[in-house]
Order: C-alpha cells, then structure tokens, then sequence
C-alpha cells in the first residue's frame, strides 16, 4: 500500500539559510500534519492542514511557514535556520472522511543545521 | 506540564512473555488513544487505537486497554518477538493532532 512520502529523506542547512521540505500523503488522505522530534525527544506537534486549509497550530515558530497544494502535498518552509532547528521532521497523513483518526507517518527528513 | 506520560523509559521482556507498555494522560477531554512502534531513523508506525467509547480493543498479539476513570492506558503484547524491539510511543488526540509521550524502549530478548 502506498505510504506517506517525504523529500528530501536528509537535509544539510547552515545558519540562516532556507529549507524546505516536502510531503506526499497517502493518496485519497485529505489532512496533513508536521511533527519536529528533537534527539531523545517525542515528536511534538507543528501545524496541520484539512483540505488546503491550515486546521490546527502547534509549537511552530514564526520562522517556519506551511502549506498544503491543491494536490494535497504541503510544503514546510523554514527560514533564518538555527541550530536547534536540527532534528527529524516528520509529517503525517490521515482521512477524516474516513471517519477514523489514526495519523500514518512518513520515513522522516533528518534536518542538520550547521 | 506532560499531558501524556509514560513513565516507563525501558523494559525488558523474554520472547514469549507478556510486554506491558503504560501511559498516563492528565486531560480529560481526549477522545482517541493509539500506540505507535518506531524504529531509530524512521517514522512512527500505527499499530493501535481505541476511543474513549471503549476499554479495549485487540487485534492479533496486540490489545489496548483504556481506563478512563484513572486516565490509563496500556499496550499488551503476547506473546512477545524479538521483532517487537523498538520504541514504543503512546498518543492521545481531540481534535486532530496528537501529543505523544516520550516513549518507553522495549527490548525482547530471546
């Protein structure tokens, strides 16, 4: 079965600079989510996407900007990059027409700012 | 202040046993429960949920038990495989987004 599908898987940034990752959700999935998992850390919410609309903040800084096309794929943009922005990012899909709420995750891009 | 607790950092079981995984929660209003396994460098994978209209469910080795009332609940795995070695994430949602809890590192040792 298809699964969640991020880009790039590994990403290697200097201070100040951009980034932006990428994430495909399992086709026919219509809400899209991104999560920051620091080392030793539990993932931690960052911003959500229902139908191309943003649905719900997290603890996304004002640096950080997202969106979600009209294909369902959404975009994570990351500027003036620190190096405590260095971590797993993880978006994640699901299907509230489907009526349930198990969130399906993607293999992560790893963040390395230097 | 944690919402979702698990207390546990490890645990160690022997192939066969019974793996016990803990998670506490400290608001109310959540209305769905699930566990994930993650493996080091990948995605969190969905194994289980349960809503809060019910205190337990199963499917196969794995079974989630949910006590409301004392805002508990617990993955089950038996018998337990070396295979099921990872780290084990509960989470619990309202409204769409999940808070996760640290995760309790599960060895299973042959």
């Amino acid at each position: 079965a298809a699964g969640v599908i991020q880009s790039p898987r590994h990403l290697i940034k200097e201070k100040r600079e951009t980034a932006t990752l990428k994430c495909y959700p399992i086709p026919r999935h219509d809400t899209v989510y991104w999560y920051q998992q620091g080392p030793g850390q539990d993932p931690q919410f960052l911003i959500s996407f229902y139908e191309k609309m943003q649905s719900d903040k997290g603890s996304i800084p004002d640096r950080f900007s997202a969106q979600q096309f009209s294909d369902y794929h959404s975009e994570l943009n990351m500027s003036s990059l620190e190096l405590g922005d260095s971590a797993l990012y993880f978006c994640a899909s699901s299907s509230r027409m489907v009526g349930t709420y198990e969130q399906y995750f993607g293999p992560g891009t790893r963040l390395t700012v230097t | 202040d944690q919402q979702v607790k698990q207390n546990s950092p490890s645990l160690s079981v022997q192939e066969g046993r019974i793996s016990i995984l803990n998670c506490d929660y400290t608001n109310s209003m959540f209305d769905y429960f699930l566990w994930y396994k993650k493996y080091p460098a990948e995605g969190p994978t969905f194994l289980i949920s349960i809503s809060s209209i019910k205190d337990k469910n199963e499917d196969g080795r794995f079974t989630v038990f949910l006590n409301k009332s004392a805002k508990h609940l617990s993955l089950h795995i038996v018998p337990s495989q070396p295979g099921d070695s990872a780290v084990y994430f509960c989470a619990v949602g309202s409204q769409g987004n999940l808070i996760f809890g640290k995760g309790t590192k599960l060895s299973v040792k042959p």
